[in-house]
C-alpha cells in the first residue's frame, strides 16, 4: 500500500522563477493538503483540495496556487518564488469529513524548496 | 484565534531516561480535536495520537502517554524508558470539528534528542 508520494525531493530555483511541486496521495484518500514548513518551524496549512476544488486556505498570498486531478493527485504552484519561500513543502492526505474521519493525516517526506 | 505553544525547542536525554514533552494550546471552540505527530529526520510527519476535547481520559499506548487537561489547556505527552529511536521532532497541533483531515495549527515543535 503506497502512502503519500511527493516529487521532486529537493530543488533549487532563483528569486522571480516559478515552481510546481506534485503529490500522489495513499491510497483509498481524496482530500489532498498542502503544509510550507521552514526551517525549525512546525508546518503551516496552505490549502485543502477535496473533489478538484479548494476547499479551505490559508494565510497565504496568491503566488501560492494549486490543483487537483481526477485521479486525486495535486500539484502546488508558486510563481515570482521569494527567498522566504524557501521550505520544506509537504503533502498529506486523508479521507473527507464524515467519512470514517479520524482526522489523522497522511504526510509525504516532502519537497525541500531551496529559493537563491 | 487558535495557537499551539511548545515551549520547549530542544530536549537532549539519556537512553531509558523518562520525558515529558508539554503542549498548550487556544481556542475559542468549544469542540475541538488534538494531535501529536512525530517527525524523523526523513521529513514526513507520522500521526501518534488523537485526542477530541470530550474525552480527558488519559491514554496510555506501550511507552507512549497522554495526558490531557482541559483545565489548563494542556496536552502533554511522555516517553517512558526513552529510546535513541525516539530520537526526531515532536509537534503538537489542533484543530476544530470542522476541519478534521484539512487545517491543523502546529506548535513549533521540540526536538527530541535521546543519547545512547
Amino acid at each position: 500500500d503506497a502512502g503519500v508520494t511527493q516529487s521532486p525531493t529537493h530543488l533549487i530555483k532563483t528569486r522571480g522563477q516559478q515552481v510546481t511541486l506534485r503529490c500522489s496521495p495513499k491510497s483509498g484518500h481524496d482530500t489532498v493538503s498542502w503544509y510550507q514548513q521552514a526551517l525549525g518551524q512546525g508546518p503551516q496549512f496552505i490549502f485543502q483540495y477535496y473533489e478538484e476544488e479548494e476547499r479551505q486556505r490559508g494565510n497565504f498570498p496568491d503566488r501560492f496556487s494549486g490543483h487537483q486531478f481526477p485521479n486525486y493527485s495535486s500539484e502546488l504552484n508558486v510563481n515570482a518564488l521569494l527567498l522566504g519561500d524557501s521550505a520544506l513543502y509537504l503533502c498529506a492526505s486523508s479521507v473527507p469529513q464524515g467519512r470514517r474521519n479520524t482526522g489523522e493525516l497522511f504526510f509525504g517526506e516532502g519537497s525541500r524548496l531551496t529559493v537563491l | 484565534a487558535q495557537k499551539v505553544t511548545q515551549a520547549q525547542t530542544e530536549i537532549s536525554v539519556v537512553e531509558k531516561e523518562d520525558v515529558t514533552l508539554d503542549c498548550v494550546y487556544e481556542t475559542r471552540d468549544t469542540t475541538y480535536y488534538l494531535f501529536w505527530y512525530k517527525q524523523p529526520p526523513s521529513g514526513e510527519l507520522v500521526f501518534l495520537i488523537r485526542r477530541n476535547s470530550f474525552d480527558e481520559q488519559n491514554e496510555i499506548s506501550g511507552r507512549y502517554s497522554w495526558n490531557f487537561q482541559k483545565s489548563t489547556s494542556s496536552f502533554n505527552f511522555t516517553i517512558t524508558a526513552s529510546q535513541v529511536v525516539d530520537s526526531a521532532v515532536y509537534f503538537c497541533a489542533l484543530t476544530d470539528i470542522y476541519n478534521q483531515g484539512g487545517k491543523l495549527i502546529f506548535g513549533q515543535g521540540t526536538e527530541l534528542s535521546v543519547k545512547p
